[in-house]
């Protein structure tokens, strides 16, 4: 079974939309982290938040935003005003003490801002 | 700057050789990952690394061998039992946390192996 489940698998919006990818995780444990990465063409994956599950205040940085809802296991990502930099392929991980030291991968939403 | 190096950025290997792939960080972690990403897939972790002269095998180790000697370094060996080894691999590295968690991964900025 998924624990960290993107159900969308593509999104393609126009410039200057707001977009939400959605992150619905699976866990047993009391204590976990959340996180979010970008990767965008040329490869390299760059962090975008950490939120443990102690803190479910929504966060925002700029034109991101996060809504983490432990009552429904997720850990939304929304980009408000989307622009074309902001196209790349979006992970949600999950780490807890069950995982054994790793992080359980989301699939992935690749996100299209068209101009 | 803090960061990791992985190098080369491209690489071509022939049928039957092995190769290996360099990840160095200079964020004083204790931690070190390797991942392997196939065409429009997620990311598959091959081997990581909790502490000097220790690594454990990930999902998909086979094939593939590891050396953890330096805190600063975490080389790949993609060997010629891999039998489809063409993929980008990226290296990360975190802090070290108790109690099974994984502190925030930071990636390089991959190698891209091409079997010819």
């Amino acid at each position: 079974a998924q624990k960290v489940t993107q159900a969308q698998t593509e999104i393609s919006v126009v410039e200057k939309e707001d977009v939400t990818l959605d992150c619905v995780y699976e866990t047993r444990d009391t204590t976990y982290y959340l996180f979010w990465y970008k990767q965008p063409p040329s490869g390299e994956l760059v962090f975008l938040i950490r939120r443990n599950s102690f803190d479910e205040q929504n966060e925002i940085s700029g034109r991101y935003s996060w809504n983490f809802q432990k009552s429904t296991s997720s850990f939304n990502f929304t980009i408000t005003a989307s622009q074309v930099v902001d196209s790349a392929v979006y992970f949600c991980a999950l780490s807890e003490a069950g995982s054994n030291y790793q992080l359980i991968w989301g699939a992935g939403t690749k996100l299209i801002i068209k101009p | 700057d803090g960061g990791i190096t992985q190098s080369p950025k491209y690489l071509f290997r022939k049928e039957g050789q092995n190769v290996t792939l360099s990840c160095e960080q200079n964020l004083n972690h204790d931690a070190m990952y390797w991942y392997r990403q196939d065409p429009g897939q997620g990311l598959r972790l091959i081997y990581y690394s909790q502490i000097v002269n220790d690594f454990q095998k990930g999902d998909i180790a086979e094939g593939y061998s590891v050396s953890r000697e330096k805190k600063e370094s975490f080389p790949l060996t993609v060997t010629s039992a891999q039998k489809n080894p063409t993929a980008f691999y990226l290296c990360a590295s975190s802090t070290r946390l108790a109690g099974g968690l994984t502190d925030t991964q930071y990636f390089g900025p991959g190698t891209r192996l091409t079997v010819l």
